[in-house]
This record gives C-alpha cells, sequence and structure tokens, in this order.
C-alpha cells in the first residue's frame, strides 16, 4: 500500500511571497501523484498531476509541483501567493493502475496582508 | 465546473436516528468514491464503486453502507447514528486515473 506524509500542517506566508508545500510518498509500484486544494466549505479541486515524463508539472492559479523519484517527494511551490490561495492543500497518490487516491493530512496556507 | 452535487451540505442529527447522504454525478462516471475527512487527518476512503451493482469497501472500517443502483447515484446510509459518525463526508466520481471530481461535502453532526 502507498501512504503520503505532508511535512507542515501549517503555513503562514504574506502575500506576495513565495510558498512551498512538501510532500514524500512510499510505495513500492510505480505511482501517479497529486495536489489537490480545498477552499473553506469547498469540495477538493485538482492543481496539478504528475503521471510521467517532465518531472516539472505546471497546474492551475501559478502553481508547479517538482516529482523526485530518488527522494519519493513531490513539493508543490509558488512563486507569489494572493490572499485568495488561503486554502487547505493536499497531497495523494494513486497506483498507476488503481483508481483509489490515498491522501496525506492536509497543509493549511494562509496568506496575511 | 464539476456535476456533482451532495446533499444536504449541513445536517445535524440525534443519536440513533438513521441518515442517508446523497451523492449524484452528471458526467457519467462508472466510478465513484466516498471519503471521509475530519480536521487535521489524511482523507480516508470508505467506499468506492466502479459500476452499477458494484460497491467495495475501502482502507477505513466504517459502519455506514452503499448502494449504486444507477451510475449517477450513490448514496450512504448510517442505519443509526453515533457521536463518533460526526465527520465531513466527501463524494467523488472518475471516469480514468488521473482525475477524480469531488462534490462539496456533507458535514455531519450527530448530537
Amino acid at each position: 500500500a502507498q501512504s503520503v506524509t505532508q511535512l507542515d500542517s501549517q503555513v503562514p506566508v504574506f502575500e506576495e511571497a513565495p510558498v512551498e508545500l512538501r510532500c514524500n510518498y512510499s510505495s513500492s509500484v510505480s505511482v501517479y501523484l497529486f495536489w489537490y486544494v480545498q477552499y473553506p466549505n469547498q469540495g477538493l479541486q485538482l492543481l496539478l498531476k504528475y503521471l510521467s515524463g517532465s518531472t516539472l508539472v505546471k497546474g492551475i492559479n501559478g502553481f508547479e509541483a517538482e516529482f523526485n523519484k530518488s527522494q519519493t517527494s513531490f513539493h508543490l511551490r509558488k512563486p507569489s501567493v494572493h490572499i485568495s490561495d488561503t486554502a487547505e492543500y493536499f497531497c495523494a497518490v494513486s497506483r498507476s493502475n488503481d483508481y483509489k487516491l490515498s491522501f496525506g493530512a492536509g497543509t493549511t496556507v494562509t496568506v496575511r496582508a | 465546473e464539476a456535476d456533482i452535487y451532495q446533499t444536504p451540505r449541513y445536517l445535524v442529527i440525534g443519536t440513533g436516528k438513521k441518515i442517508t447522504l446523497e451523492c449524484s454525478q452528471t458526467m457519467g462516471h462508472d466510478k465513484m468514491y466516498w471519503y471521509q475527512q475530519d480536521p487535521g487527518m489524511e482523507l480516508h476512503l470508505i467506499h468506492y464503486s466502479y459500476g452499477v451493482n458494484s460497491t467495495e469497501k475501502g482502507d477505513l472500517s466504517s459502519e455506514s453502507t452503499v448502494s449504486r443502483i444507477r451510475t449517477e447515484h450513490f448514496p450512504l446510509t448510517l442505519e443509526s447514528a453515533r457521536p463518533s459518525h460526526t465527520s465531513q463526508y466527501l463524494c467523488a466520481s472518475s471516469a480514468t486515473v488521473t482525475e477524480a471530481f469531488f462534490g462539496q461535502g456533507t458535514r455531519l453532526t450527530v448530537v
């Protein structure tokens, strides 16, 4: 089975500053990796995903993530955050032949002016 | 925008009551899922379905049950609610392994 560890439970950041959210996973098989965002009182929305190919993937709202196979990591970054980026961010993994997702515990990002 | 709907959004109910959380999607997806979400914790898969008349239990044991009689509908039922069932329940659907679409969730409080 695969598991996901999000290393930061809360990340406060000032507006226009960069942010990085860390995610490590463990799996003995090939996986797909995802970042989802959950705005207050909303469901989860896909930010980006890594399936194969280039290890740097770009998503919506200016986010990007880098897959590092040797370190089993998939960290999410944004060079300049906005107040509207305040949300909870979830890293998730699935086996490449499986529809079921395993999630991390989430990282709450609070952007302050 | 994803076309997957959950009702009710919020529910406060007394111990021992039977409840059904509704989930419907209009995307024609074969795969549907129920996740349980508690603050500061991972989302845990409690049920999934790969098609009509197909349901399986997920990684987290749950006293709830599900049914899948129609492709678009995947309700979750608790026969006798208890305070330990207080949580947020998220429904999702997918057509491929590469993206799942989530509803807005039902926040259940059992008093």
